[in-house]
């Protein structure tokens, strides 16, 4: 059982470049999430996905567009990098219907120069 | 003001020493409250759900204080493995949107 799988698992983006990081659960989760981690801020939520063909904005959602391809899978899409997306990116899920356990992936190590 | 603040440490802990940390919450509203474990450069994993009577796992035991508006979380007889960075996670949403501390980091030494 894989759980939530991440990939690629380390980037490195030119500044301007686009790149989509993919994201696939096989756990039948309902809602999927991804964030992005910086030292010091803790995670925070770029986009999320409470249900297949749903998504909506998180607390940092510029300069990133996501797609729910179908209940598995998640992408994240960032049009023209920037520096300030050198981060570690996390994609998570959870079981709809209230507050459960989210289980993440791996992490996508992302650095833009 | 951020949704969920922690202490970010670092704790320095005695082997078999107890250590206990806070994390407190902006939003009064908030409805489910988690302990998260994350090791150097691993992805985040539940250590525990916090529940308003608080609750105990083995040498854990996590608190909830509502009327003030933080979590907490004890580690007993401390072990070496016990070495990791702890998030403190808050469900504001009905159907678990999470809001992440930027945790506090614990180191236990021999």
């Amino acid at each position: 059982n894989a759980g939530v799988t991440q990939t690629p698992k380390f980037q490195v983006l030119k500044t301007g470049q686009s790149m989509t990081l993919q994201c696939a659960q096989d756990m039948n989760h309902n809602s999927m999430y991804w964030y992005r981690q910086d030292p010091g801020m803790g995670l925070r939520l770029i986009y999320y996905s409470a249900s297949e063909g749903t998504t909506d904005k998180g607390e940092v959602p510029n300069g990133y567009n996501v797609s729910r391809l179908n209940k598995r899978e998640f992408s994240l899409r960032l049009e023209s990098a920037a520096p300030s997306q050198t981060s570690v990116y996390f994609c998570a899920s959870s079981e709809v219907g209230g507050p459960t356990e989210a289980f993440f992936g791996q992490g996508t190590r992302l650095t833009v120069v | 003001r951020k949704e969920v603040e922690q202490d970010p440490g670092p704790f320095n802990v005695p082997e078999g020493a107890t250590v206990a940390f806070n994390c407190t919450y902006s939003n009064s509203a908030s409805q489910s409250f988690f302990w998260y474990r994350q090791d150097c450069r691993k992805e985040p994993k539940l250590l525990m759900s916090v529940y308003s009577s608080g609750n105990e796992d083995g040498r854990f035991t996590a608190q909830l204080n509502r009327a003030s508006q933080y979590i907490s979380l004890l580690i007993r007889d401390s072990k070496l493995s016990d070495s990791a960075t702890y998030l403190c996670v808050v469900a504001t949403d009905s159907w678990g949107k999470l809001q992440f501390g930027a945790g506090t980091q614990v180191v236990v030494t021999p």
